[in-house]
């Protein structure tokens, strides 16, 4: 199947670190991303990897990926209230071309305290 | 840059009347965008991908006759939802990728900010 999933809800402190956890499904996925949303909005762009790579940081996302092990996570360091929103991880599904389609996870709803 | 534009932000209407939704690349051509719907507290899931010049791909359960989409150029995808009924009551929203960059066909979606649609 296509699911992805994620865990549903994480409640952090502000300043604390996040860590949310995404498990998909299709070993070939050649990138994997993450999007963040937040209310009544579009989906923005975070980050993504590459499959051949187990970390990625930009700033004070790091991006961990298992790939024996279909798991990836997004550590938000320092995370601040602005932060609060739904993220969503997505695997690249597709034969490649214009018509390499995304398919998202559940989303995990990120809600820092202040 | 990479920036697409959807319109309208949110339409109410009444139940059996159609609704056009535009989805524009700004600063990008694009011969396929991605048209997903979203439920309260619910995922994307993917509707149809939208093709320049051609017809769109719909996925496994959606009407292809209730959401009309037309491609008509490299910068503009419509969805109609003709109809309308209180049940097509969503958040859709649009995306597509710039192919220019260096990732090509791997480059990631750019999405707009999303039509509310609601029908009474």
């Amino acid at each position: 199947g296509e699911d992805v999933e994620q865990s549903l809800f994480l409640s952090v402190r502000e300043g604390d670190s996040s860590v949310i956890n995404c498990t998909y499904t299709d070993s070939s996925s050649t990138y994997l991303y993450w999007y963040k949303q937040e209310p009544g909005a579009g989906l923005q762009l975070l980050t993504y990897i590459f499959s051949n790579m187990d970390m990625k940081q930009d700033q004070r996302l790091t991006v961990l990926l298992n790939k024996k092990d279909k798991h990836l996570s997004l550590r938000i360091a320092d995370t601040q209230t602005g932060d609060s929103a739904i993220y969503f991880c997505a695997e690249s599904m597709g034969y490649g071309g214009a018509t390499n389609k995304l398919i998202f996870g559940t989303g995990t709803l990120l809600a820092v305290q202040p | 840059g990479a920036v697409v534009s959807q319109h309208p932000s949110w339409v109410i209407c009444k139940s059996g009347t159609s609704v056009k939704i535009e989805c524009r690349s700004l600063d990008f051509q694009a011969t396929t965008m991605f048209w997903y719907r979203q439920f309260p507290k619910q995922s994307l899931m993917l509707m149809a991908t939208s093709n320049e010049g051609s017809k769109a791909t719909y996925e496994q359960g959606v009407e292809k006759d209730k959401f009309l989409i037309n491609h008509a150029s490299l910068t503009l995808s419509t969805l109609t939802v003709t109809s309308a009924h209180p049940e097509d009551s969503s958040f859709y929203i649009c995306s597509a990728r710039d192919v220019s960059q260096v990732l090509g066909y791997n480059s990631p979606l750019h999405f707009g900010n999303g039509t509310r649609l609601t029908v009474t």
